[in-house]
């Protein structure tokens, strides 16, 4: 198994500002994503996290609204760009083992004002 | 990816077995079934998935149908932290093993 830290668990930000979300797991895992959940939804995939390149982003989605960097196998990070109230969500990132499963951090609920 | 479909909710009284069913039937032969639970604001939690054969492990049992059309998820003794929103998802566990989580079932322990 492998258990996926994320932080900050909850932020409060202002329209128009940016926000880092983290995410550290403690084994490395094959692939990681970022998904959305907006209240009382099902979650949305948002981007693959791909290490050392460019993540690959579902429709809808955009790297300057929602930049991502993977660095190395165990570290991602997600940047909510120039926010606003409609951003307001939990993002969540999650991780694949090389057994098939696929793990989550507890989220990040953001909310903007 | 292939779509599933679920009922939207379900109740189950304390101490019985809770089944969930799913259906899948455009699956293709590479592709998983993966189930995933939700408690209210919580991160997703890995129950279980499968291929073809059923699976069992300390949280519960996957029952897939010969023709892999559906499956159906089974809590065999439901407790009240049970109650949660349950997903079935199918995948092929390929170099792009991303999720898509339909809207999933809200499955209601109760005394």
């Amino acid at each position: 198994s492998a258990v996926i830290s994320q932080k900050p668990s909850r932020d409060i930000c202002q329209r128009g500002t940016s926000l880092t979300i983290q995410c550290q797991v403690d084994s490395q895992v094959t692939m990681m994503f970022w998904y959305r959940q907006q209240p009382g939804q099902s979650l949305t995939l948002i981007a693959t996290a791909n290490q050392g390149s460019e993540a690959t982003y579902e429709s809808g989605f955009v790297i300057d609204k929602f930049p991502i960097s993977r660095p190395n196998l165990t570290f991602s990070t997600l940047t909510v760009s120039n926010m606003s109230p409609e951003d307001s969500s939990i993002y969540l990132c999650s991780g694949t083992v090389n057994t098939g499963e696929l793990f989550f951090g507890e989220g990040s609920r953001l909310t903007v004002l | 990816d292939a779509k599933t479909t679920q009922p939207t909710s379900m109740d189950c009284a304390e101490g019985r077995a809770a089944n969930l069913p799913c259906n899948h039937s455009t699956i293709s032969g590479n592709e998983y079934v993966y189930w995933y639970r939700q408690i209210h604001s919580q991160g997703p939690q890995y129950i279980i998935h499968g291929l073809k054969n059923n699976e069992t492990n300390e949280m519960a049992s996957l029952i897939i149908t010969e023709d892999r059309k559906s499956s159906t998820l089974i809590l065999p003794h439901a407790t009240l932290r049970d109650t949660a929103v349950y997903y079935c998802i199918v995948l092929y566990t390929g170099t792009a093993s991303k999720l898509t989580f339909g809207t999933g079932t809200r499955l209601q322990v109760t005394l």
